[in-house]
């Protein structure tokens, strides 16, 4: 079973800090989804990465896959309370099934 | 509106009383798979379904059976529930393998 480490397990920030969470594993994957989870509810889908080195943004998030389709991060530019949430990373086995990372727990205080 | 529907939200039943878990989806989406969420370990896929009939093991599917009789709906079942199947569980669906995943809203189950 691949696995997908992601870090910081847990981060408490301030509104208006930047920060970066990190999404790891010793797999190649064919592509790299990030989703959102808040609070009662399911994970949603931020974006989906595919090509080794791609970056994407929305908005004040940076999305970027590695070079060797092993690992991404997610960049947070001026982090707002509603960024707040379980940010999890989810690696596409080349069609064959999806693994989801641990999550990264986001708290942005006011 | 697009949507996954998980029923019940909430459930509290007792070691060994059979219940179900329905998931229902509108989108008409081939791919279908149920979730366990736990603190710590994240999502893990208990068993998936590429369509109608055809159905897999992911890589928690002990004491779980589930069925894909028609596209839209795909229900877990718990034969005989323990206090290790308590958990957070997540329907998703998927309009094929590699495409986003749109997640229920979760149905968290306590076996006591």
């Amino acid at each position: 079973t691949q696995l997908l480490e992601q870090s910081p397990q847990f981060l408490s920030i301030q509104e208006g800090e930047n920060l970066t969470v990190y999404c790891n594993s010793s797999s190649v994957f064919s592509s790299l989804q990030w989703y959102r989870q808040e609070p009662g509810e399911g994970p949603v889908l931020l974006v989906t990465v595919v090509t080794g080195g791609e970056v994407k943004k929305l908005k004040r998030l940076t999305f970027q896959f590695g070079d060797a389709r092993k690992d991404s991060s997610l960049h947070i530019t001026a982090a707002q309370p509603g960024d707040t949430g379980l940010y999890l990373c989810a690696g596409d086995n080349y069609g064959q099934n999806f693994v989801f990372g641990p999550g990264t727990r986001l708290s942005v205080l006011p | 509106e697009a949507q996954v529907t998980q029923n019940p939200r909430y459930l509290i039943t007792v070691t060994g009383k059979k219940l179900t878990v329905t998931c229902s989806q509108n989108m008409n989406h081939e791919y279908m798979s149920w979730y366990r969420q736990d603190p710590g370990l994240g999502l893990r896929q208990i068993y998936y379904s590429m369509n109608v009939e055809v159905t897999d093991k992911g890589d928690v599917p002990e004491g779980y059976k589930v069925s894909r009789k028609e596209k839209r709906n795909f229900p877990l079942i718990l034969e005989s529930p323990s206090p290790n199947q308590t958990s957070l569980y997540f329907c998703a669906s998927r309009l094929n393998r590699n495409t986003e995943a749109f997640f229920g809203q979760g149905t968290r189950l306590t076996v006591v």
